[in-house]
Parts: C-alpha cells; structure tokens; sequence
C-alpha cells in the first residue's frame, strides 16, 4: 500500500519567514495530494490540494509543488504568522482507491 | 448536519470492555473514512466505505476491530476486548466519493482504556 514520508517532524521559524515541509510517497499510481492544517484539539481542516496533472499550485501565502517523477511534494507558507503555527499533515490518495494515507506530520511553530 | 459529527467525543471504558463509536457524515457523501491518531503523530488509515461497503478495510490493526455503515449514512467503529494500547483519537471523516475529493474530519472521539 501506498507510504507517506514527511519532513521535519518540527519546524520553528520567525514571524514573517517562510516555511517548507516536504513529503515523499511510495505509491506511482498516487494522483491527489491535500495538505491538512490540525490546530490543537481540532479536527483536520483541508487547507490546499493539488491533483497530478499539475506541478504547482497557489493560494495566497501557500503554495504546494509536485514532482511526480520523484515522488515528492511540498507546502510552501511564506510570509508567516502566529496562527500559522500548527500541525500540518500531507496526505496521498489514487483514484479508484480513493482512502488517504497521512504523513506523520509537522508540527509548525511561528514565533512572534 | 452541517458538517460531520462523532459520538462520543469522549469515553473513557475499562480495558476487556466494548465500545462503539459512531459517525454521521455529511448529508450526501458516500465515502466515509475511520482514521486513529495517536499524540504526535499523523492519522492512520483504518477503514475506507464507499456507500455500505467496506471498500478497503486493510488498515484495521485485528480482529478485534469491525466497522459497519449499514445504510450508507451513519458508521459505527466497534472495538471488541479493548486494550490499552487501543487508546487514541479515532478520526472519522466523509467526502463525495467522487475521485479525489475533500475529506472532511470530524472533531473525534478520544478514547481512554484504563
């Protein structure tokens, strides 16, 4: 089945930088990538997806890119803020299957 | 609902007992989605219906897990003989089931085996 590596595992960064986490899968047939935000003691909340057919997507201050060739994709938040600070989960699915496979996750903190 | 709802959001059960925990997806969706997570670490998969069926069940540690979805509305995860170890944030989500799709969570249930 499909494997999900995510990195860091932690991630401090000042107010205003940007942040990058990277997630690797192991599934090739794998085409829908969405990224989670989990505040602490909230669900999940979908906060940017991309499909296979495209390389890059945006959506104000987060990005995610895809390499399809080598099996990664990452989230790009720039301009941080404190309410950035989260757990972030990358996720993997294919069609036909449809269920989710969840990277470990990424704690994020921004500091003021 | 508005969105999707899991009962209880707590139950602490001493460990041997049984538990149900129980999911209403958002009206409409066909796919509903049990994850488990544990403090600090990502959901992990544990079963996947599509309407009543169980499309994909492989993420259920053992026998001692079973989920049913019987009218293709409302879950229940039951948990037969729990452990400790079996304590966690079960995660329950639903989407349109159309292919690759928004899966929205649930606030969960956090189970405590004592």
């Amino acid at each position: 089945g499909e494997n999900v590596e995510q990195h860091p595992s932690t991630l401090s960064v000042q107010e205003g930088d940007s942040a990058v986490i990277k997630c690797t899968y192991s599934d090739s047939a794998s085409n829908y990538f969405p990224w989670y935000k989990q505040e602490l003691g909230k669900r999940p909340q979908l906060i940017i997806d991309i499909r296979s057919n495209v390389g890059e997507k945006k959506d104000q201050r987060i990005a995610v890119t895809l390499n399809k060739t080598a099996k990664h994709f990452s989230l790009h938040i720039t301009e941080t803020q404190p309410e950035d600070s989260a757990v972030y989960f990358c996720a993997a699915s294919r069609s036909g299957n449809n269920d989710m496979r969840f990277g470990a996750g990424t704690r994020l903190t921004v500091k003021p | 609902g508005a969105g999707v709802s899991q009962t209880p959001s707590n139950k602490v059960t001493e460990k041997g007992k049984y538990v149900e925990l129980r999911c209403d997806p958002i009206s409409g969706h066909t796919a509903l989605y049990w994850y488990r997570q544990s403090l600090g670490q990502g959901p992990e998969f544990l079963i996947y219906f599509q309407g009543t069926g169980a499309a994909d069940d492989s993420g259920l540690p053992n026998d001692r897990f079973f989920a049913v979805r019987p009218e293709g509305s409302v879950s229940t995860l039951k948990i037969q003989r729990t452990e400790r170890g079996d304590s966690a944030v079960y995660l329950c989500a639903s989407s349109l089931g159309q292919l690759n799709t928004e899966a929205f969570f649930g606030q969960g249930t956090r189970l405590t085996v004592v």
